[in-house]
């Protein structure tokens, strides 16, 4: 059984660009959660995908979008980047819909300049 | 809408002392409780997880945490602190489709 993985584990980019992460879920997994940590604060709710759709989404404007592919793997697009959006971005899978029980990726380290 | 607290953003005790970290929750349903541990540079791990069964919960490392409704408390424990303890712990709730996290205690162990 495979866990969580994510690419890039480190990303800088500079203001007004875009920037893709990317998120494999845990084998078997057809939910996955997107999660902002940024320095010194615990992480905030983005978006969730349940089998390919959006189900659910935090206080986050639209230039946060997602996508998840029929492997269940996901995608978190960024456009826009803005300084503030310097943070740990955390992805999270799950066997249902509801954020219960969730296995976290190491997370992908997003530096805006 | 749910939160949580944790009381105290630093935490430090000696290597073999009791380790004692706070959560009160706010939920307006019977809420879904969860301890995380994050080391250095790492994702999040989930230590234990209350889901109404019963009300002292056991995890991994030896931390066990207590569900107390009247003090609406989720306190994290461990008898015995370790230097590999030393991490940020996160507090969170879920009412099963939103979980709020809360700011993190980071654990100092001292040798």
């Amino acid at each position: 059984e495979t866990g969580v993985t994510q690419s890039p584990t480190h990303l800088i980019k500079t203001r007004g660009q875009q920037v893709t992460l990317r998120c494999s879920s845990q084998s078997g997994h057809n939910t996955v959660s997107w999660y902002q940590q940024a320095l010194g604060q615990g992480p905030q709710f983005i978006f969730q995908y349940y089998r390919e759709e959006e189900n659910g989404r935090g206080n986050f404007p639209p230039r946060f979008s997602g996508l998840q592919f029929p492997n269940y793997s996901s995608e978190l697009n960024v456009n826009a980047l803005e300084l503030d959006d310097s943070a740990l971005y955390l992805c999270a899978s799950s066997l249902d819909q509801g954020r219960v029980e969730q296995y976290f990726g190491p997370g992908t380290r997003l530096t805006v300049t | 809408a749910q939160s949580v607290t944790q009381l105290g953003s630093h935490v430090s005790v000696s290597e073999g002392a009791l380790v004692l970290l706070r959560c009160n929750y706010s939920s307006s349903v019977p809420p879904y409780l969860f301890w995380y541990v994050q080391y250095p540079n790492q994702g999040l791990q989930l230590l234990l997880k209350y889901t109404s069964a019963a009300t002292l919960v056991k995890g991994i490392n030896g931390f066990e945490a207590e569900f107390k409704k009247s003090e609406t408390s989720f306190h994290l424990t461990k008898p015995s602190a370790h230097m590999r303890d030393a991490a940020e712990y996160f507090c969170a709730v879920s009412d099963g489709d939103d979980m709020r996290f809360g700011a993190g205690t980071r654990l100092t162990v001292k040798p």
